[in-house]
Protein backbone atom coordinates (compact mmCIF):
# COMPACT_ATOMS: atom_id res chain seq x y z
CA UNK A 1 0.00 0.00 0.00
CA UNK A 2 1.82 2.86 -1.44
CA UNK A 3 0.42 5.64 0.96
CA UNK A 4 2.56 8.42 -0.15
CA UNK A 5 3.23 9.11 -4.01
CA UNK A 6 5.13 11.05 -6.51
CA UNK A 7 3.80 10.03 -9.66
CA UNK A 8 6.38 11.99 -11.96
CA UNK A 9 9.66 9.79 -11.99
CA UNK A 10 11.24 12.84 -13.59
CA UNK A 11 10.90 16.42 -14.23
CA UNK A 12 13.27 19.19 -16.69
CA UNK A 13 12.61 22.84 -16.53
CA UNK A 14 15.38 25.69 -17.89
CA UNK A 15 17.24 27.69 -15.69
CA UNK A 16 15.35 30.43 -13.89
CA UNK A 17 12.09 29.03 -14.42
CA UNK A 18 10.02 27.15 -11.62
CA UNK A 19 10.08 23.94 -10.88
CA UNK A 20 6.91 22.13 -9.05
CA UNK A 21 6.90 18.68 -7.93
CA UNK A 22 4.26 17.16 -6.86
CA UNK A 23 3.26 14.52 -4.20
CA UNK A 24 0.07 12.88 -3.30
CA UNK A 25 -0.67 10.82 -0.17
CA UNK A 26 -3.71 8.78 1.21
CA UNK A 27 -3.59 8.51 4.86
CA UNK A 28 -4.94 11.28 6.49
CA UNK A 29 -3.15 10.24 9.98
CA UNK A 30 -0.47 11.73 8.66
CA UNK A 31 0.60 15.51 9.95
CA UNK A 32 4.42 16.45 9.19
CA UNK A 33 5.31 16.26 5.95
CA UNK A 34 9.11 16.34 4.66
CA UNK A 35 10.78 17.13 1.72
CA UNK A 36 14.45 15.79 1.19
CA UNK A 37 16.91 15.91 -1.62
CA UNK A 38 19.42 13.49 -3.10
CA UNK A 39 22.14 13.69 -5.28
CA UNK A 40 24.20 10.56 -6.96
CA UNK A 41 25.96 8.49 -4.45
CA UNK A 42 24.75 10.55 -1.54
CA UNK A 43 22.67 9.94 0.94
CA UNK A 44 19.45 12.39 1.10
CA UNK A 45 19.63 15.66 2.92
CA UNK A 46 16.64 17.62 4.29
CA UNK A 47 15.06 20.66 2.44
CA UNK A 48 12.25 21.81 3.83
CA UNK A 49 9.28 20.57 6.11
CA UNK A 50 5.36 21.63 6.70
CA UNK A 51 3.21 20.76 9.32
CA UNK A 52 -0.56 19.25 8.61
CA UNK A 53 -1.93 22.81 10.34
CA UNK A 54 0.00 24.92 8.02
CA UNK A 55 -0.82 25.22 4.04
CA UNK A 56 2.25 27.14 3.41
CA UNK A 57 6.00 27.21 4.14
CA UNK A 58 8.93 28.97 2.84
CA UNK A 59 12.47 28.85 3.08
CA UNK A 60 14.74 31.14 0.57
CA UNK A 61 13.82 29.67 -3.04
CA UNK A 62 11.92 26.95 -1.65
CA UNK A 63 8.57 26.82 -0.65
CA UNK A 64 6.25 24.03 0.20
CA UNK A 65 2.54 23.89 -0.19
CA UNK A 66 -0.03 21.57 1.58
CA UNK A 67 -3.76 21.06 0.05
CA UNK A 68 -5.30 18.79 3.10
CA UNK A 69 -8.19 18.32 1.23
CA UNK A 70 -6.75 17.30 -1.88
CA UNK A 71 -4.09 15.15 0.01
CA UNK A 72 -1.34 16.99 -1.93
CA UNK A 73 1.52 18.76 -1.38
CA UNK A 74 3.90 20.63 -3.86
CA UNK A 75 7.63 21.64 -3.74
CA UNK A 76 8.04 25.29 -5.33
CA UNK A 77 11.77 26.25 -6.18
CA UNK A 78 12.02 29.55 -7.72
CA UNK A 79 14.21 30.48 -9.46
CA UNK A 80 15.75 27.07 -10.87
CA UNK A 81 19.52 26.80 -10.79
CA UNK A 82 21.47 24.01 -12.54
CA UNK A 83 22.31 22.58 -8.91
CA UNK A 84 19.15 22.01 -7.77
CA UNK A 85 19.58 18.99 -10.23
CA UNK A 86 18.77 16.03 -7.94
CA UNK A 87 16.28 13.60 -6.79
CA UNK A 88 13.60 15.23 -4.68
CA UNK A 89 11.82 12.71 -1.94
CA UNK A 90 8.40 13.91 -0.18
CA UNK A 91 7.70 12.01 3.28
CA UNK A 92 5.13 11.87 5.83
CA UNK A 93 4.93 11.04 9.10
CA UNK A 94 2.16 10.56 11.65
CA UNK A 95 2.42 10.79 15.65
CA UNK A 96 4.02 7.69 16.93
CA UNK A 97 5.00 6.42 13.91
CA UNK A 98 7.69 6.22 11.09
CA UNK A 99 8.27 8.23 8.11
CA UNK A 100 7.07 7.34 4.54
CA UNK A 101 8.80 8.03 1.78
CA UNK A 102 7.38 8.65 -1.80
CA UNK A 103 9.18 7.11 -4.84
CA UNK A 104 11.34 9.94 -5.69
CA UNK A 105 11.19 12.70 -8.93
CA UNK A 106 14.32 13.39 -10.89
CA UNK A 107 14.59 17.19 -11.09
CA UNK A 108 17.04 18.42 -14.34
CA UNK A 109 17.47 21.98 -13.89
CA UNK A 110 18.96 22.61 -17.94
CA UNK A 111 21.34 25.72 -18.04
CA UNK B 1 31.39 16.95 13.16
CA UNK B 2 31.63 13.54 10.77
CA UNK B 3 27.48 13.02 11.32
CA UNK B 4 26.27 9.18 9.87
CA UNK B 5 29.31 7.35 8.65
CA UNK B 6 28.33 3.86 6.81
CA UNK B 7 30.68 1.46 6.01
CA UNK B 8 31.32 -0.26 3.37
CA UNK B 9 30.60 2.10 1.08
CA UNK B 10 30.39 -0.94 -1.85
CA UNK B 11 30.25 -4.76 -1.47
CA UNK B 12 29.53 -7.56 -3.22
CA UNK B 13 28.33 -10.74 -1.29
CA UNK B 14 27.54 -14.56 -3.02
CA UNK B 15 24.41 -15.79 -2.42
CA UNK B 16 24.35 -17.29 1.12
CA UNK B 17 26.95 -15.69 2.50
CA UNK B 18 26.51 -12.92 5.65
CA UNK B 19 28.06 -9.49 6.46
CA UNK B 20 27.28 -6.55 8.39
CA UNK B 21 26.86 -2.96 7.56
CA UNK B 22 28.27 -0.78 9.71
CA UNK B 23 26.78 2.80 10.80
CA UNK B 24 27.42 4.78 13.29
CA UNK B 25 26.75 8.54 14.38
CA UNK B 26 27.52 11.45 16.40
CA UNK B 27 25.32 13.63 17.09
CA UNK B 28 23.80 12.13 20.18
CA UNK B 29 20.83 10.78 18.58
CA UNK B 30 18.14 8.36 19.83
CA UNK B 31 16.67 7.39 17.04
CA UNK B 32 18.58 5.57 14.23
CA UNK B 33 16.99 3.86 10.65
CA UNK B 34 18.06 1.40 8.08
CA UNK B 35 16.47 2.39 4.92
CA UNK B 36 16.89 0.10 1.42
CA UNK B 37 16.44 2.32 -1.68
CA UNK B 38 15.75 -0.33 -4.79
CA UNK B 39 15.99 1.73 -8.49
CA UNK B 40 12.81 3.57 -9.24
CA UNK B 41 11.23 2.90 -5.41
CA UNK B 42 11.41 5.32 -2.69
CA UNK B 43 13.28 4.73 0.64
CA UNK B 44 11.79 1.57 2.48
CA UNK B 45 11.86 1.19 6.21
CA UNK B 46 13.76 -2.44 7.63
CA UNK B 47 14.37 -1.10 10.76
CA UNK B 48 14.68 1.32 13.29
CA UNK B 49 15.59 1.95 17.18
CA UNK B 50 14.01 4.53 19.33
CA UNK B 51 16.77 4.28 21.84
CA UNK B 52 20.22 2.09 22.81
CA UNK B 53 18.47 -1.57 23.37
CA UNK B 54 15.11 -0.87 21.88
CA UNK B 55 14.66 -2.03 18.16
CA UNK B 56 11.78 -2.44 15.87
CA UNK B 57 10.77 -3.87 12.35
CA UNK B 58 9.64 -1.57 9.54
CA UNK B 59 8.23 -2.38 6.43
CA UNK B 60 10.89 -4.74 4.97
CA UNK B 61 12.60 -6.54 7.60
CA UNK B 62 12.91 -10.32 6.31
CA UNK B 63 16.66 -11.39 6.16
CA UNK B 64 17.93 -8.98 8.54
CA UNK B 65 18.90 -8.02 12.20
CA UNK B 66 19.89 -5.20 14.04
CA UNK B 67 21.13 -4.54 17.33
CA UNK B 68 21.53 -1.66 19.42
CA UNK B 69 23.78 -1.74 22.14
CA UNK B 70 24.99 1.95 22.41
CA UNK B 71 23.45 4.80 21.48
CA UNK B 72 26.46 5.74 18.68
CA UNK B 73 25.64 2.21 16.52
CA UNK B 74 23.35 0.68 14.91
CA UNK B 75 24.53 -2.56 12.43
CA UNK B 76 22.64 -3.93 10.33
CA UNK B 77 23.18 -7.99 9.69
CA UNK B 78 22.47 -9.89 6.39
CA UNK B 79 22.44 -13.65 7.45
CA UNK B 80 21.82 -15.41 4.19
CA UNK B 81 22.29 -12.86 1.48
CA UNK B 82 20.04 -13.31 -1.21
CA UNK B 83 19.79 -11.41 -4.89
CA UNK B 84 16.49 -9.69 -3.54
CA UNK B 85 18.56 -7.64 -0.78
CA UNK B 86 20.59 -6.27 -3.98
CA UNK B 87 20.10 -2.68 -3.21
CA UNK B 88 21.80 0.96 -1.61
CA UNK B 89 21.29 0.67 2.04
CA UNK B 90 21.47 4.26 3.88
CA UNK B 91 21.59 4.25 7.89
CA UNK B 92 19.57 7.86 8.89
CA UNK B 93 19.56 9.26 12.81
CA UNK B 94 17.13 11.89 14.37
CA UNK B 95 16.55 13.18 17.63
CA UNK B 96 12.75 12.26 16.90
CA UNK B 97 10.45 11.27 14.59
CA UNK B 98 8.76 13.97 13.50
CA UNK B 99 12.43 15.66 12.99
CA UNK B 100 14.36 15.66 9.97
CA UNK B 101 16.74 13.07 10.15
CA UNK B 102 20.30 12.89 9.05
CA UNK B 103 20.90 10.07 6.35
CA UNK B 104 24.82 8.59 5.73
CA UNK B 105 26.27 8.10 1.99
CA UNK B 106 25.15 4.65 1.76
CA UNK B 107 26.17 1.31 1.20
CA UNK B 108 25.83 -0.12 -2.36
CA UNK B 109 25.13 -3.86 -2.17
CA UNK B 110 25.32 -6.79 -5.05
CA UNK B 111 24.26 -10.23 -3.95
CA UNK B 112 25.42 -12.56 -7.05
Amino acid sequence: DQQVKQNSPSLSVQEGRISILNCDYTNSMFDYFLWYKKYPAEGPTFLISISSIKDKNEDGRFTVFLNKSAKHLSLHIVPSQPGDSAVYFCAAVKSGSRLTFGEGTQLTVNP
Amino acid sequence: NAGVTQTPKFRILKIGQSMTLQCTQDMNHNYMYWYRQDPGMGLKLIYYSVGAGITDKGEVPNGYNVSRSTTEDFPLRLELAAPSQTSVYFCASSTGQRIEAFFGQGTRLTVV
